[in-house]
């Protein structure tokens, strides 16, 4: 089945340290997997995704993935945080095994960045 | 182009009432979900819907749990007989027609609250 996980509940970084939030996957096949991010009271609002290519993925707002394969990771990482960054973020896979087509999201972190 | 919208975006019922929450995908999407979001957790997949057909329901609780995506109007995820633990954040998201490269695009959510 496919799966990720994120280690951390809460990640708490300097504005202006670079970040990083955690995700590892376990998927058959090929992974397909994405950051959102989930604002206070909103919906998700994507901000990258990795289907196949170039290892480094750049998404909105300044972020961006490293998939890792051997390490079956794709970490979220911004070079310098900013206060309006606080927010919580999911990782997910897309399981598309067996003519399904859904995400599957890890149970998110908060990511918190003080002045 | 007007994105996913969900509404109500607040829904109080009483225990024992029914529930309708509505979803209009976003234009040029025929590929409806539905994910369900507890307190403090992360989202749970419930179903995903083409234009009248139910293609994955397996996130739907077995008893007064229906969804719909009629081929005019919108998506609608129905709760019959509400519990208070059905309290918590519905989400809908829309793609295009299935491509490995689409990701899909989440509405504000309905936060609904059985007293």
């Amino acid at each position: 089945a496919q799966s990720v996980a994120q280690p951390e509940d809460q990640v708490n970084v300097a504005e202006g340290n670079p970040l990083t939030v955690k995700c590892t996957y376990s998927v058959s096949g090929n992974p397909y997997l994405f950051w959102y991010v989930q604002y206070p009271n909103r919906g998700l609002q994507f901000l990258l995704k990795y289907i196949t290519g170039d290892n480094l993925v750049k998404g909105s707002y300044g972020f961006e993935a490293e998939f890792n394969k051997s390490q079956t990771s794709f970490h979220l990482k911004k070079p310098s945080a900013l206060v309006s960054d606080s927010a919580l973020y999911f990782c997910a896979v897309r399981d598309m095994v067996r003519g399904t087509d859904k995400l599957i999201f890890g149970t998110g972190t908060r990511l918190q960045v003080f002045p | 182009n007007a994105g996913v919208m969900q509404n109500p975006r607040h829904l109080v019922r009483r225990r024992g009432q029914e529930a309708r929450l509505r979803c209009s995908p976003m234009k040029g999407h025929s590929h409806v979900y539905w994910y369900r979001q507890l307190p403090e957790e992360g989202l749970k997949f419930m179903v995903y819907l083409q234009k009248e057909n139910i293609i994955d329901e397996s996130g739907m609780p077995k008893e007064r749990f229906s969804a719909e995506f009629p081929k005019e109007g919108p998506s609608i995820l129905r709760i019959q007989q509400v519990v208070r633990g059905d309290s918590a954040a519905y989400f809908c998201a829309s793609s295009p027609p299935t491509g490995r490269d689409t990701e899909a695009f989440f509405g504000q959510g309905t936060r609904l609250t059985v007293v």
